[in-house]
């Protein structure tokens, strides 16, 4: 079945810092991939998509690339900042049969001062 | 921010008893799902509905049911809870075409001694 591989969290940066997080998927088909972030005692809310190869998601700083030949979707930012410390997770739109999300466990991020 | 809000915000109960948590939404979407979250799992889908009276099971549904007799309405009931539904619920809405461009609650957190 479908799947969605984070990077191992917590993640502690300091202000400034280049932000990687990793992400891989196993999906039959071409499903639109997404990141979602979750800010301390909130839902999840969506925070950028790509829906086919080589598309460039982009939102708030952050930017990542629908890569099928490596099956990948890592997320990047420049320059973090406090204000970014939150839970990220990276999802797959299953195409099969009835439309839903399959997450990854999702990565802890903290950006210090 | 998409209208949607879950009730009860925090409950605790004990093993056994029957339970049921609300979401209501007032952005007329057709697609509402349910979720949860648990450390080292990201969000598992539990149920969702595709329009009235329209429900199909997700990942983890055994134990849970749901119902959705309006469009603004979708509960969700453990029938019988236990320690290991003990977790954060949240509930979500989309609307076709975009499936996978949800929007969150804010979520129920559910203790179950």
């Amino acid at each position: 079945g479908n799947s969605v591989t984070q990077m191992e969290g917590p993640v502690t940066l300091s202000e400034e810092a280049f932000l990687t997080i990793n992400c891989t998927y196993t999906a039959t088909g071409y499903p639109s991939l997404f990141w979602y972030v979750q800010y301390p005692g909130e839902g999840l809310q969506l925070l950028l998509k790509a829906t086919k190869a080589d598309d460039k998601g982009s939102n708030k700083g952050f930017e990542a690339t629908y890569r099928k030949e490596t099956t990948s979707f890592h997320l990047e930012k420049g320059s973090v900042q406090v204000s970014d410390s939150a839970v990220y997770f990276c999802a797959l739109g299953d195409i099969q049969g009835a439309q839903k999300l399959v997450f990854g466990q999702g990565t802890r991020l903290t950006i210090n001062p | 921010d998409a209208g949607i809000t879950q009730s009860p915000r925090h409950k605790v109960t004990e093993t056994g008893t029957p339970v049921t948590l609300r979401c209501h939404q007032t952005e007329n979407h057709r697609y509402m799902y349910w979720y949860r979250q648990d450390p080292g799992h990201g969000l598992r889908l539990i149920h969702y509905s595709y329009g009235v009276k329209d429900t199909d099971k997700g990942e983890v549904s055994d134990g849970y049911s749901v119902s959705r007799s309006k469009t603004e309405d979708f509960l969700l009931t453990l029938e019988s809870a236990t320690s290991s539904q003990t977790s954060v619920y949240f509930c979500a809405i989309s609307e076709p075409p975009e499936y996978n461009e949800q929007f969150f609650g804010p979520g129920t957190r559910l203790t179950v001694l």
